[in-house]
């Protein structure tokens, strides 16, 4: 079974920027995560998207959405890019988004911010 | 949300068991603990999950007291290739089937010498 991808996996913006970042889960799972991963901040939870609907949100600004389409595959926007959106996103999947269940994380997007 | 603590940071050396405790005071009775590795420029990887007493895998035990304040990841005979950061995370699976109430701390930086 192929894992989560993730693409880019590297990408180079300007400030003021908009990116978008793309992730296809393990077939069959329906619970697509995003998370945002710094040397300061560590692994910080986004959002949550299952069945193309956003269950859950983390503490980050409007500048940061996302959606899921109708094959459970994601994707996350920036809008406005600074300086400190410079991190490794990570997606993950798992088959209906319950904690009892394991998320299986892709290799993330490495997004420089200059 | 129950909030774990763990080492920053832990050295040991080729062939020793490494015992990695994690702190969680606040935890709820309906709430798992699951632990995840991950390698540098890598996406986590679920090793071990469990709710009370001992749990066994191929990679790793997992193991819980009756107040189920704490947990203790054990690597038996690690070797180079276990040298990742490990995260302790703590959460309710029954809640609203969400992952957002998974919190990814700092983790614990294992580093393994020769």
């Amino acid at each position: 079974k192929a894992g989560v991808t993730q693409t880019p996996r590297y990408l180079i913006k300007t400030r003021g920027q908009q990116v978008t970042l793309s992730c296809s889960p393990i077939s069959g799972h329906r619970s697509v995560s995003w998370y945002q991963q710094t040397p300061g901040q560590g692994l910080q939870f986004l959002f949550e998207y299952f069945s193309e609907t956003q269950r859950n949100k983390g503490n980050f600004p409007g500048r940061f959405s996302g959606r899921q389409f109708s094959n459970s595959r994601s994707e996350m926007n920036v809008s406005t890019l600074e300086l400190g959106d410079s991190a490794l996103y990570l997606c993950a999947s798992s088959f209906d988004g319950s904690s009892y269940n394991e998320q299986f994380f892709g290799p993330g997007t490495r997004l420089t911010v200059l | 949300l129950a909030k774990t603590t763990q080492p920053i940071s832990m050295d040991s050396y080729e062939g020793q068991e490494v015992n990695i405790t994690c702190s969680h005071n606040n935890i709820a009775t309906n709430d798992y603990i699951t632990w995840y590795q991950q390698f540098p420029s890598q996406g986590p990887r679920f090793i071990i999950q469990g709710y009370k007493t001992k749990v066994t895998n191929e990679v790793a035990s997992l193991f819980i007291p009756a107040d189920r304040k704490s947990s203790t990841l054990s690597l038996p005979r690690v070797s180079l290739s276990d040298t990742a950061v490990y995260y302790c995370l703590v959460g309710d699976p029954n809640y609203g089937g969400s992952q957002g109430n998974l919190i990814f701390g700092k983790g614990t930086k294992l580093s393994v010498k020769p």
